[in-house]
């Protein structure tokens, strides 16, 4: 079956700008999830979402990041405005469900770069 | 050792010797773990997984052993490759049924 895909898979922007990425996530897969990872570190939860529900967005700044999945299927993580520190890659990730017996699949990850 | 800010554990192996990576995990409402491998430019790839039940389970070339005890978890790689080449992380469920804390990684390289 086909992974989950991101686009844009690099993206270079000057800080103040917004900037959206896109996720198609395993067919099938209710769970969706956005996450961050930061260089030399582990990914961290940004937003999770049930079919079209977030269900947990404890993580995301919401002041300047916001996240949907209108249809269930496909998610768009936008950021407006950008800053500095927001420089990381952004994962998408997916599963059937629970993640205790459902394994999860990560895209590759959009990288973005903020001067 | 240790991590520092970007400073990633490492570990150096020679091809076809075993390689044992470790974590330590927090939580003690964790129980269920699962060791992911990251390749440069790609996304983390499920390796293995065990539930808190269980102190050890075998996959193909990699085995898991949790010390809940201790809060211990630790990938066992046999014959290692250099494809085996990678940063491995250890994720943790908090005792939740959808959410993965991941630890900061060890970098695993193989020399030939």
């Amino acid at each position: 079956e086909a992974g989950v895909v991101q686009s844009p898979r690099y993206k270079i922007i000057e800080k103040k700008q917004p900037v959206a990425f896109w996720c198609n996530p395993i067919s099938g897969h209710n769970t969706l999830y956005w996450y961050r990872q930061n260089l030399g570190q582990g990914p961290e939860l940004l937003i999770r979402y049930e079919n079209e529900e977030a269900v947990d967005d404890s993580q995301l700044p919401k002041d300047r990041f916001s996240a949907e999945r209108l249809k269930g299927v496909d998610s768009t993580l936008k950021i407006q405005p950008a800053e500095l520190g927001d420089s990381a890659v952004y994962l998408c990730a997916s599963s059937r469900g629970q993640i205790s017996g459902n394994t999860i699949y990560f895209g590759e990850g959009s990288w973005l770069t903020v001067v | 050792g240790e991590s520092v800010g970007l400073h990633l554990p490492t570990l150096s192996v020679q091809e076809g010797d075993n390689s044992i990576i470790n974590c330590a995990y927090s939580n003690s409402a964790s129980d269920y773990f699962i060791w992911y491998k990251q390749e440069s430019g790609k996304g983390p790839q499920f390796i293995i997984d065990i539930r808190s039940n269980m102190d050890k389970r075998q996959g193909q070339r990699v085995t898991v052993l949790l010390n809940k005890t201790v809060k211990h978890l630790s990938l066992q790689i046999a014959a290692t490759q250099p494809g085996d080449s990678a940063v491995y992380f250890c994720a943790e469920n908090g005792g939740s049924n959808y959410k993965l804390t991941f630890g900061k990684g060890t970098l695993l390289t193989v020399n030939p």
